[in-house]
C-alpha cells in the first residue's frame, strides 16, 4: 500500500492567511493526488484533483501543486467557511489511501 | 447533478454482518467505478472497495476477508456486506461515485451513515 502523510496534523491561522499543507506519498503517484475538505458532520468534498485541477464551483484561492511523492494544498487568502479538515488520497494505486488529515482553526 | 443516499440499520452486534444500501441518483450508474469509504469516529478516512456497475471488484485487503459489495444496476443500487462486525468496524460509511478520466478521484459522496457495532 502506498502511505500518505500529511503536514501539519493541525494548524491555526488567521482570515487572510496564506495557508500551506503539504502531503509526502511513500513512493511516487506521478500527479494522481486529489484533496478533499471536510465540515463537521459532513462528508468529504473534493476540492482538487490530479495534483492541481479544481472542482467545479471550488473557489480559486484553493490550488494544488507537486508531483512524485511531495504535494502541496495551499489557500491563498484563508476565509472563515474554509474551517475544517483537509484530506489528500492517492488514486494512482489500489488500495486508494488517503493522509491522516490536516485540522485547519481560526 | 448526482446524488447519493446511503441507508441501513445503525447498529449492529458483534460477530454479525453489517449491510448498507448506497442509492444513486440523478444519473446513470454505467461506465463508473461506485465505492465505500468509512471513516471511524474522530479519525481519518479508509477505502473499503468498489465495484464497476457490471459487476468487478476490488477491495482493501486489510477488509476484503470480510466484504462484499455487489451492484443492481437495475434499482440504481450498490451494497456493502461487512461479516463478523467487531466494535472496530464502528464508523460513519460513505458510498462515493469514482469519477471519470483515468484514475480519477471520488467526485460525489454520499452523506455518510454511522454504524455502530454494540450488544
Amino acid at each position: 500500500d502506498i502511505q500518505m502523510t500529511q503536514s501539519p496534523y493541525s494548524l491555526s491561522a488567521s482570515v487572510g492567511d496564506r495557508v500551506t499543507i503539504t502531503c509526502r506519498a511513500s513512493r511516487s503517484i506521478s500527479t494522481y493526488l486529489n484533496w478533499y475538505q471536510q465540515k463537521p458532520g459532513r462528508a468529504p468534498d473534493l476540492l482538487i484533483y490530479t495534483e492541481s485541477n479544481l472542482q467545479s464551483g471550488v473557489p480559486s484561492r484553493f490550488s494544488g501543486s507537486g508531483s512524485g511523492i511531495d504535494f502541496t494544498l495551499t489557500i491563498s487568502s484563508l476565509q472563515p467557511e474554509d474551517i475544517a479538515t483537509y484530506y489528500c488520497q492517492q488514486s494512482f494505486s489500489l488500495p486508494y489511501t488517503f493522509g491522516q488529515g490536516t485540522k485547519l482553526e481560526i | 447533478q448526482v446524488h447519493l443516499q446511503e441507508s441501513g440499520p445503525g447498529l449492529v452486534k458483534p460477530s454479525e454482518t453489517l449491510s448498507l444500501t448506497c442509492t444513486v441518483s440523478g444519473g446513470s450508474m454505467s461506465n463508473y467505478y461506485w465505492s465505500w469509504i468509512r471513516q471511524p469516529p474522530g479519525k481519518g478516512l479508509e477505502w473499503i472497495g468498489y465495484i464497476y456497475y457490471s459487476g468487478n471488484t476490488d477491495y482493501n485487503p486489510s477488509l476484503k476477508s470480510r466484504v462484499t459489495i455487489s451492484v443492481e444496476t437495475s434499482k440504481n443500487q450498490f451494497y456493502l456486506q461487512v461479516t463478523s462486525v467487531t466494535a472496530a468496524d464502528t464508523a460513519v460509511y460513505y458510498c462515493a461515485r469514482v469519477g471519470g478520466g483515468y484514475l480519477p478521484p471520488l467526485d460525489y459522496w454520499g452523506q455518510g451513515i454511522l454504524v455502530t457495532v454494540s450488544s
